[in-house]
Parts: structure tokens; sequence; C-alpha cells
């Protein structure tokens, strides 16, 4: 979804390197997700925040670190990049509905990640 | 913690035959979503289902949630190549706040 961007698109980096994703979003919303793909694993969440000063851990975290800068802005941190944190990531955003129903989820196009 | 479980991981069918995915979760869900992911793509939205024992239908694509309200299925009459992609629930647990747990997705592939 054009709305929801992030950056960089691919990124090959090295073991105990510093790593920064970024996702931006125009849609206004007030949630935002961060997620890793792998192959037979699905779509794990790592992080989340419904608001500028809000975050949560999701349920796998370690090793992760995020911030939330503004309502448009949710940033990933690896800080110290492993190999098996080599994925395709991605950034989602929604909004509430209302009472006992929730928005759907709107992803960026992801970021493919390797690490050596 | 919620697991929620998809089968089959794999699925090939040619063209015009049906395809069903099944989605079982551990815990009972408030409402569940079914996602569709191209090749090389994102996740995108299809559906939500909230009530239990809901069917709803998109043109080829029916959507049923069980009706404990632990299970879902999609299922895709008569197939076409625009149907390849990986499918994926996803629910939120009853009372467990508004965390959405993916399932493992089935990627099917159409043959002509």
């Amino acid at each position: 979804d054009a709305d929801v961007t992030q950056t960089p698109r691919n990124r090959i980096t090295k073991t105990g390197k510093r790593i920064m994703l970024e996702c931006s979003q125009t849609k206004g919303h007030d949630r935002m997700y961060w997620y890793r793909q792998d192959p037979g694993l699905g779509l794990r969440l790592i992080y989340y925040s419904f608001d500028v000063k809000d975050i949560n851990k999701g349920e796998i975290s370690d090793g992760y670190s995020v911030s939330r800068q503004a309502q448009a802005k949710f940033s990933l941190s690896l800080e110290s990049a492993i190999p098996n944190q080599t994925a395709l990531y991605f950034c989602a955003t929604s909004d509430l509905a209302g009472s006992g129903s929730y928005n759907e989820q709107f992803f960026g196009p992801g970021t493919r990640l390797t690490v050596l | 913690g919620q697991q929620v479980m998809q089968i089959p991981q794999y699925q090939h069918v040619q063209e015009g035959e049906d395809f069903t995915t099944y989605c079982n979760s551990s815990t009972t869900l408030s409402n569940i979503q079914w996602y569709k992911q191209r090749p090389g793509g994102h996740p995108v939205f299809l559906i939500q289902l909230v009530k239990s024992g809901e069917v709803k239908k998109q043109k080829r694509l029916t959507f049923q949630f069980g009706e404990a309200k632990k299970n879902s299925s999609l299922h895709i009459t008569a197939t076409q190549t625009t149907d390849v992609g990986t499918y994926f629930c996803a629910g939120r647990r009853t009372g467990g706040g508004n965390k959405l747990t993916f399932g493992t997705g089935t990627q099917l592939k159409v043959e002509l």
C-alpha cells in the first residue's frame, strides 16, 4: 500500500552491526506494528504501538527495539544483528473501528534483511 | 501463548479446481481476518468475520468462522491463476487485547 512506506527495501549487513528499519505512513492511523516473516512461520509480531507514547512487546521482541517518533513514524532497530534475524520485515498500520470490531491492517512493501 | 495453525502449508491445483485452507486457533477468538499475499508482495486484507458460525462470500471465495470461534476456513471455487499467493488467517484472542496473531499461511499455486 503506497500509504505505508518502508526504507530500505533491501539491506545486507554483517553480524554485530546496528541496523535501523524505518516505516512511515500517511493514513493517519494511530496504531503501528512491526512483523517479521519467515518461510513456514507466517507473520510474527515483534513490537506494536497504539500511540506515540505507547510501546508494547510482541511475541518475538528479543534482539529488537523500536521508536515511535511521531504518529506517522515507527522505527525498528537491531542493536547487534545476527544471522537468524535474516528475514522479511513488514510494517503495518491500523485504526480502531469501534467497540467489538477492529479495522484491517495495512502493510508496507517490506524490507528484506540479510545478516551475514 | 496463542497459536494459530493453518493447513495445508502448500497446495498445487489445476486451474478450475477448488481449494480450501483451514485455520485453527488454540484459544477462542473474538474475530478473525483473512489476508492474501501475492508472490513478492505484502499481505492485503480480504475480510473479517466476527460472529460464531458466520459465512461470508466474495465472488468465488467463501469464508467461514466456526461455531466455537476457534477455527475458520477459506474456500475458493474454480481457481484461477490470479488466485496464486499465500493466504493467511489472523485472529484476535478473546480478552487478549488488541494483538493480531497470524496463522502460518497456505501457499497456493495454480497450474494451467
